[in-house]
């Protein structure tokens, strides 16, 4: 069975300073994808950024960059330059197996307040 | 390209009633899932269609959950009787092949 788990239930950054939510998973599969999603107060879950478990190169979306260390089972979400729109629930998940289109199992989220 | 379209946005029903909630999924778009996000955790997957085929519904409660996506696009997910736990907001997504889940707004469910 798949395991994801965030251990910041909130976190504070100041405007455009840089910012790490943490995510650790546990898995038994070979090949798998990790995804960070946004969702902001208004419901909607947004995609932000994808890491396939065979990928040597951290992910990287604007903003956006994906600290993965396989070793130690980690997937950390890096935000630079914190906007006040990045204030939101930002949620880990865990695809199986290596398809970006299969059923994810979510973390507990982490709630990111962007302060001015 | 339309985003998935989900409906009602909000719902009130009083325990032991039950409740339809709607999806329709971005255009060719051939997986379809429910999950079901309690507040303060992550979503949780209800059931996941490829077409109008059953692929995943471990985690669906059928004594009281049901699901139907009879010609492969849209899709109902009722639940006959609620319950209090049942509140929740009820997320529909969609994918093609490899691409991530686009999600929709959701539904907020509240049974009182």
């Amino acid at each position: 069975a798949q395991k994801i788990t965030q251990t910041q239930p909130g976190m504070f950054v100041q405007e455009k300073e840089a910012v790490t939510l943490d995510c650790t998973y546990d898995t038994s599969d070979q090949s798998y994808g990790l995804f960070w999603y946004k969702q902001p107060s208004s419901g909607e879950m947004i995609f932000l950024i994808y890491q396939g478990s065979y990928d040597e190169q951290n992910a990287t979306e604007g903003r956006y960059s994906l600290n993965f260390q396989k070793a130690r089972k980690s997937a950390n979400l890096v935000i630079s330059a914190s906007q006040l729109g990045d204030s939101a629930m930002y949620f880990c998940a865990m695809s199986r197996p290596y398809d970006a289109g299969n059923m994810l199992t979510f973390g507990g989220g982490t709630r990111l307040m962007v302060k001015p | 390209e339309a985003g998935v379209a989900q409906s009602p946005r909000y719902k009130i029903i009083e325990k032991r009633q039950s409740v339809a909630f709607w999806c329709n999924p971005i255009s060719g778009h051939a997986t379809l899932y429910w999950y079901q996000q309690i507040l303060g955790q992550g979503p949780k997957l209800l059931i996941q269609f490829q077409n109008n085929g059953v692929v995943d519904d471990s985690q669906l409660p059928k004594d009281r959950f049901s699901a139907e996506r009879l010609k492969g696009v849209d899709s109902t997910l009722k639940i006959q009787p609620a319950k209090l736990e049942d509140s929740a907001v009820y997320l529909c997504a969609s994918s093609f092949r490899n691409s991530p889940l686009h999600f929709g707004n959701g539904t907020r469910l509240t049974v009182t």
